[in-house]
């Protein structure tokens, strides 16, 4: 069966501090690989997704960044965060026109 | 535009149905989702619509119009453990992205 990994469940950090998410998927080969973030009360907004190794396409311009350096390994990434990057970030992987599962989710706050 | 609308929140008594109503704004989705979220937790999948109609998953059903724009979520015998976000999600039309409404709130009183 397949499982999808996030790490860390929780992350405090201060402004202007780097930062790197990471996700991974176990037990698919070539996943469609996804980041979210969903602020306080609000609904999830699509950050990054990629189709395939080296192939991110992004959906909102910010400081944040994302790199898929192998088939299951998706990485979210900035070099300095903001205070308005606080919020539960979530990776989800699918099959292609598939179904979207969830990873347990890493809530990050930005002091 | 790709406008998800569902009502921010909702009550309902322990026992009881209660419809959730998601309605969207484009030609351009080919299926419609539904996902569960507890506080704190990551959603969880609960339905997939891709033709109209009902579809029926224990106490849980979906349905969906594509003419009209139209899905709900209806959750029968309802549990204190139902207390929970529902987010309806639209999958875009020749990609895999997902839309996302910001969800309903769904609080079930004893």
């Amino acid at each position: 069966s397949q499982t999808i990994h996030q790490w860390p469940a929780t992350l405090v950090q201060p402004v202007g501090s780097p930062l790197s998410l990471e996700c991974t998927v176990e037990g698919t080969s070539n996943p469609n690989l996804y980041w979210y973030r969903q602020a306080a009360g609000r609904g999830l907004q699509l950050l990054f997704y990629s189709v395939g190794i080296g192939q991110i396409s992004s959906e909102v311009p910010q400081n944040l960044s994302a790199s898929r350096p192998q088939d299951r390994q998706f990485i979210l990434s900035s070099k300095k965060l903001l205070l308005s990057d606080s919020g539960f970030y979530l990776c989800a992987w699918s099959v292609p026109a598939g179904d979207q599962y969830f990873g347990p989710g890493t809530r990050l706050t930005v002091t | 535009g790709q406008n998800i609308d569902q009502p921010t929140e909702m009550t309902a008594t322990e026992g009881a149905i209660v419809q959730i109503n998601c309605t969207y704004q484009t030609s351009g989705f080919n299926g419609l989702f539904w996902y569960q979220q507890h506080a704190g937790e990551a959603p969880t999948f609960l339905s997939y619509n891709v033709l109209d109609g009902l579809e029926e998953k224990g106490r849980f059903s979906s349905f969906l119009s594509r003419s009209k724009g139209y899905s709900y979520l209806l959750l029968k015998e309802l549990q204190m453990k139902d207390s929970a976000s529902y987010l309806c999600a639209g999958l875009s039309y020749n990609t895999d992205k997902l839309i996302f409404g910001t969800g309903t709130r769904l609080q079930v009183f004893p």
